[in-house]
């Protein structure tokens, strides 16, 4: 069954911090997979793209990673701001003739001055 | 470049009466999505068109649920009659494409509640 599982399910850390989230997958075939930040009460917007052969991807202080052989990836936020709170959500992409992607339950980020 | 338009942005309904969402489209983008994200969750793809054709509706329940995009640009999804499972965001989306390339760039949403 196509999944994407993310950890934690919520995370609190100060201003100026730094913090990973984690995303675990078992979608097949993969054809890509994003980082979407969703802030409360508006849609999602993609942070980073990556396919099978990137294994790190940078969107300023946005860094994700992909590791293709163990279908996990990481989202590391450096140096945390307050507009940083919102849900990041994994989302993969079995590509094929509707490109369905498959969306995780999200990390809901909470950055404290 | 303007993004996903939709309206209304929040909606109060009784169970078991009829309401509709609207979604404009970025200008160009052949792909419409909508999906539906329940509180705490990741959103849940209801029905996807390329142009005006429908392209996957698997989850979408058609018992109650119908949308439509006849000129190929804006769209609308009604749900008739609602429950109150049916309370959810339901946001709309569009790509340039249905490649797995291709960013699909989100609406703000409508918050639907049914009491």
């Amino acid at each position: 069954k196509n999944q994407v599982e993310q950890s934690p399910q919520s995370l609190i850390i100060l201003e100026g911090k730094n913090c990973t989230l984690q995303c675990n997958y078992t979608v097949s075939p993969f054809s890509n997979l994003r980082w979407y930040k969703q802030d409360t009460g508006r849609g999602p917007v993609s942070l980073t793209i990556m396919t099978f052969s990137e294994n790190t991807k940078s969107n300023g202080r946005y860094t994700a990673t992909l590791d293709a052989d163990t279908k996990q990836s990481s989202l590391h936020i450096t140096a945390s701001q307050l507009s940083d709170s919102a849900s990041y959500i994994c989302v993969v992409s079995g590509g094929g003739a509707t490109n369905k992607l498959i969306f995780g339950t999200g990390t809901l980020l909470a950055v404290q001055p | 470049e303007a993004g996903v338009a939709q309206s209304p942005r929040y909606k109060i309904i009784e169970k078991r009466q009829s309401v509709a969402f609207w979604c404009n489209p970025i200008s160009g983008h052949a792909t419409l999505y909508w999906y539906q994200q329940i509180l705490g969750q990741g959103p849940k793809l209801l029905i996807q068109f390329q142009n005006n054709g429908v392209v996957d509706d698997s989850q979408l329940p058609k018992d109650r649920f119908s949308a439509e995009r006849l000129k190929g640009v804006d769209s609308t999804l009604k749900i008739q009659p609602a429950k109150l499972e049916d309370s959810a965001v339901y946001l709309c989306a569009s790509s340039l494409e249905r490649l797995a390339k291709e960013t699909q760039y989100f609406g703000p949403g409508t918050r639907l509640l049914v009491l």
